[in-house]
């Protein structure tokens, strides 16, 4: 599976969008990019994936680059309840999990 | 999208003793996969459970410490055996059907004395 690279941590204001940068330059053709998060003390939650077009759901947004090397996760009013690690990931056959980004939604 | 139950939630265990944690889904699902995430740790891929077959275990892991069973398609268990300190996580079953995104339970939290 390709790597990732996410920053270490985030800090979002409550209402306001929180987006969430992933970088995955050695992905190729057939690997979808899987975003996930984990509020303490819980199972990771999905959110959203995509291959090449931009998606959106009740969640998210997930924005990728036309080079398919980055891709950006959009929380849209970000709220409390939104603090959680974020994982980006890149799968292949089975999701590998790197650090995530910790996202601290302040009031 | 498929609903994982994991039974225990958590337990506390002597050294020595072995742990056997069940993971039930609420459908048929073609895959199944067991995690280790260890405290203040990301996730760690144990294995793949594979219905039918013996498990197929990531590098650094092996059947005789993690042995798993998976006899049908909506349940598998994970024993953890001769348990130490160092064992003390959080264990985590997972489950997908083909071209579906992979779901987690809320694992069992371990912690061996």
């Amino acid at each position: 599976d390709a790597k990732t690279t996410q920053p270490t941590s985030m800090d979002c204001a409550e209402g306001r969008a929180a987006n969430l940068p992933c970088n995955h330059s050695t992905i190729s053709g057939n690997e979808y990019v899987y975003w996930y998060r984990q509020i303490h003390s819980q199972g990771p939650q999905y959110i959203i994936h995509g291959l090449k077009n931009n998606e959106t759901n009740e969640m998210a947004s997930l924005i990728i680059t036309e080079d398919r090397k980055s891709s950006t996760l959009i929380l849209p009013h970000a709220t409390l309840r939104d603090t959680a690690v974020y994982y980006c990931i890149v799968r292949g056959y089975k999701l590998s999990f790197g650090a995530g980004t910790t996202v601290t939604v302040r009031a | 999208s498929a609903v994982i139950s994991q039974k225990p939630s958590r337990d506390i265990c002597q050294r020595g003793t072995s742990l056997t944690i069940q993971c039930q889904v609420d459908s048929q699902v073609t895959m199944m996969f067991w995690y280790r995430q260890q405290p203040g740790q990301s996730l760690t891929l144990i294995a793949t459970a594979n219905q039918g077959s013996e498990a197929t275990y990531e590098s650094g892991f092996v059947i005789d410490k993690f042995p798993i069973s998976r006899p049908n398609l909506t349940f598998s268990t994970l024993t953890v055996s001769n348990m130490s300190p160092e064992d003390s996580s959080i264990y985590l079953c997972s489950a997908r059907d083909t071209n579906s995104p992979l779901h987690f339970g809320n694992g069992t939290r371990l912690t061996v004395t």
